[in-house]
């Protein structure tokens, strides 16, 4: 069964260093999220993506934050100047919004900023 | 907005019982998605259940159900005959039907532990 995949599991930066974060989405699949849990708490949306560019974002997804589609499978979040408060589980999500509206989630990137 | 609102921080539950995860969300829309994700220690969020707001039929996933009262904006999660890998966070989760992004509203999670 298709899935999709994150990488890298773990990423430890530096406060004040950039960072990017990769998803492959399932391949006939539209529209691509990204989501943000921090520890113990409840997971928010940050960003949607559809058709090459942003459909909607989160008050949370600010000019630090940038998203981007490079070629047809990854999809990339880019956290430009990194802040403690960026350490979080980040979710990659993809969905074929014909029929089933039911989002697969990628396995996560722990971010660890120190 | 919408919101999503899980009551229960913790519960727990014998193996092989009953247990029920309670969700209440807000929302002026009519047309609208519903789902319980499961959160394993691994963290990665895995699709239990989904529930259109059209449908009066509540949805059933072999050990899973859910009981959706739409004037009443609930949306519990039963777990009949609870196992030992049933053991998470549950999440409930609300999303707009029709155009539009499909974004997810999560609620903050109910842990679940199961007693052997």
């Amino acid at each position: 069964e298709p899935e999709v995949t994150q990488t890298p599991s773990h990423q430890v930066t530096q406060m004040g260093q950039e960072v990017i974060l990769r998803c492959v989405p399932i391949s006939n699949h539209l529209y691509f999220y990204w989501y943000r849990q921090i520890l113990g708490q409840k997971v928010e949306f940050l960003v949607s993506f559809y058709n090459n560019e942003i459909s909607e974002k989160s008050e949370i997804f600010d000019d630090q934050f940038s998203v981007e589609r490079p070629d047809g499978s990854n999809f990339t979040l880019k956290i430009r100047s990194t802040k403690l408060e960026d350490s979080a589980m980040y979710f990659c999500a993809s969905i074929v919004p014909q029929g089933r509206v039911e989002q697969y989630f990628g396995p996560g990137t722990r971010l660890t900023v120190t | 907005a919408q919101t999503v609102t899980q009551s229960q921080p913790e519960m727990s539950v014998q193996e092989a019982e009953t247990v029920t995860l309670s969700c209440t969300y807000d929302t002026s829309e009519s047309d609208y998605y519903l789902f319980w994700y499961k959160q394993p220690p691994s963290r990665q969020m895995i699709l239990v259940i989904r529930q259109e707001a059209y449908k009066q039929q509540n949805a059933t996933e072999n050990r899973f159900s859910v009981n959706f009262q739409k004037a009443a904006k609930s949306f519990s999660l039963k777990i009949s005959d609870s196992q030992l890998g049933d053991a998470a966070m549950y999440f409930c989760a609300y999303s707009l039907s029709g155009a539009g992004s499909y974004q997810l509203t999560f609620g903050k999670g109910t842990k679940l532990s199961v007693i052997p």
